[in-house]
């Protein structure tokens, strides 16, 4: 079984500010994560995923997210936030023996000029 | 080069009538997968279709929901006697075979579905 869980509906940031959107997953076996963004009236846009290796991991528009193992957490960052930024984001978790991701509720990330 | 292309971007239907949502993948994706985004409620898998493998469809809601994907291009989900639960948008997404390689999924813009 796989579940991700993102437990902030909304995040409010200042221009400028870091920011964290927080992702949480379980699975049975080797996790695969990934990030999505959705603007307004738009389909979801990929940003970055885990796979295996560095736990750091590099995507679009300079976010980053970090995979932690022992916390089972892959939290969405980006040093500097900007008002552009503000958008739904999406955690997703597919174990390796699934074809198929579950996707969090989503959290709203908004920032403040 | 294209995106995943979806029709209609909005559709407005009385309860008990039949819809179609209509969703052209990426050329070259082998995977496709259906959604339904609730306001709040994230994405909830529908179906999934890989090549020409039997389609999962372990997501659908009831029995009034169905889809296919004729020459492993486009797709057709269809809704039979639409309820006003239905209403939410219907996301399509594609990717490369997924096989054991995790291939992120490109999404279509959408069809806003309203029944009224």
């Amino acid at each position: 079984a796989q579940s991700v869980a993102q437990p902030e509906d909304q995040v409010n940031v200042a221009e400028g500010n870091p920011l964290t959107v927080k992702c949480t997953y379980s699975v049975s076996g080797n996790p695969y994560l990934f990030w999505y963004v959705q603007y307004p009236n738009r389909g979801l846009q990929f940003l970055l995923k885990y796979i295996t290796g560095d736990n750091l991991v590099k995507g679009s528009y300079g976010f980053e997210a970090e995979f932690n193992k022992s916390q089972t957490s892959f939290h969405l960052k980006k040093p500097s936030a900007l008002v552009s930024d503000s958008a739904l984001y999406f955690c997703a978790v597919r174990d390796g023996g699934s074809y198929i991701p579950t996707f969090g509720r989503g959290t709203s990330l908004i920032v403040h000029p | 080069g294209a995106g995943v292309s979806q029709s209609p971007s909005n559709k407005v239907t009385e309860k008990g009538k039949d819809v179609e949502l209509r969703c052209d993948p990426i050329s070259g994706h082998t995977a496709l997968y259906w959604y339904r985004q609730s306001l709040g409620q994230g994405l909830e898998f529908l179906i999934y279709f890989q090549g020409n493998s039997a389609p999962d469809k372990s997501g659908l809601p009831s029995d009034r929901f169905s889809a296919e994907r004729t020459g492993g291009s486009v797709s057709t989900l269809t809704i039979q006697r639409t309820q006003q639960e239905d209403s939410a948008v219907y996301l399509c997404a594609s990717s490369l075979s997924t096989g054991t390689l995790p291939y992120e999924q490109y999404f279509g813009p959408g069809t806003r579905l309203t029944v009224t």
